[in-house]
């Protein structure tokens, strides 16, 4: 079955840039979504269709996906940006949606 | 305001069945896709299951033949009936709301709930 991969954990010091990344097989024409989870918190959507933000996300959190890896970038990481962070995409060989493994993204 | 609140965790038996409830408000749940996901502790997101638009319903292999979602319009509710619980089931249950751009086939999880706890154990 298909999956995507995700580094366990990212760390980086305030003010620097944060890449998370998801890797798969084979993304073809499937776009991936990413969410943010912070402690004791439900997920929130951050980037949908590889690199689209919803309103109240930042401009300093970006998305792209070339070949069969996707990234999430955060720049000038703040302490509020704390959080485990997934990856997610519909499955067409399945018909099932799949959620990478997470990265928790630590501010040093 | 869009808003989705789950309900009916607890603490189970294995072998045992259990219904969350997933009440949506400030849109109608028969219009989106409204999706089950779960996660266990200390583990990832792992989604559960899917009901469309349409009716239709679509399950994650380890959940397919024991868990049911439907929904109920005039309760603007979507449901999950659990039967033959496992321990491997404890988890807090999260119901999201799916949306798409205008043309677009791939779906996003734009609305979450607060999730319900369910625990597995004897």
């Amino acid at each position: 079955s298909y999956v995507l991969t995700q580094p366990p954990s990212v760390s980086v010091a305030p003010g620097m840039t944060a890449r998370i990344t998801c890797g798969g097989d084979k993304f073809g024409l499937q776009t991936v979504h990413w969410y943010r989870q912070r402690p004791g918190q439900a997920p929130i959507l951050v980037i949908y269709y590889d690199s689209d933000r919803p309103s109240g996300i930042p401009e300093r959190v970006s998305g792209s996906k070339s070949g069969n890896t996707a990234t999430l970038i955060i720049n000038r990481v703040e302490a509020g940006d704390e959080a485990d962070y997934y990856c997610h995409m519909w499955d067409t060989s399945s018909d099932h949606w799949l959620f990478g493994g997470g990265t928790k993204l630590t501010v040093l | 305001e869009v808003q989705l609140v789950e309900t009916g965790g607890g603490l189970i038996q294995p072998g045992g069945s259990l219904r969350l409830s997933c009440a949506a408000s400030g849109f109608v749940v028969s219009s989106k896709y409204m999706s089950w996901v779960r996660q266990a502790p200390g583990k990832g997101l792992e989604w559960v299951s899917l009901m469309y638009a349409g009716g239709g319903t679509n399950y994650a292999d380890s959940v397919k033949g024991r868990f049911t979602i439907s929904r109920d319009n005039s309760k603007n509710t979507i449901y999950l009936q659990m039967n033959g619980l496992r321990i491997e089931d404890t988890a807090v249950y999260y119901c999201a709301r799916g949306s798409s751009r205008s043309g677009y086939f791939y779906y996003y999880l734009d609305v979450w709930g607060k999730g319900t706890t369910v625990t597995v154990s004897s």
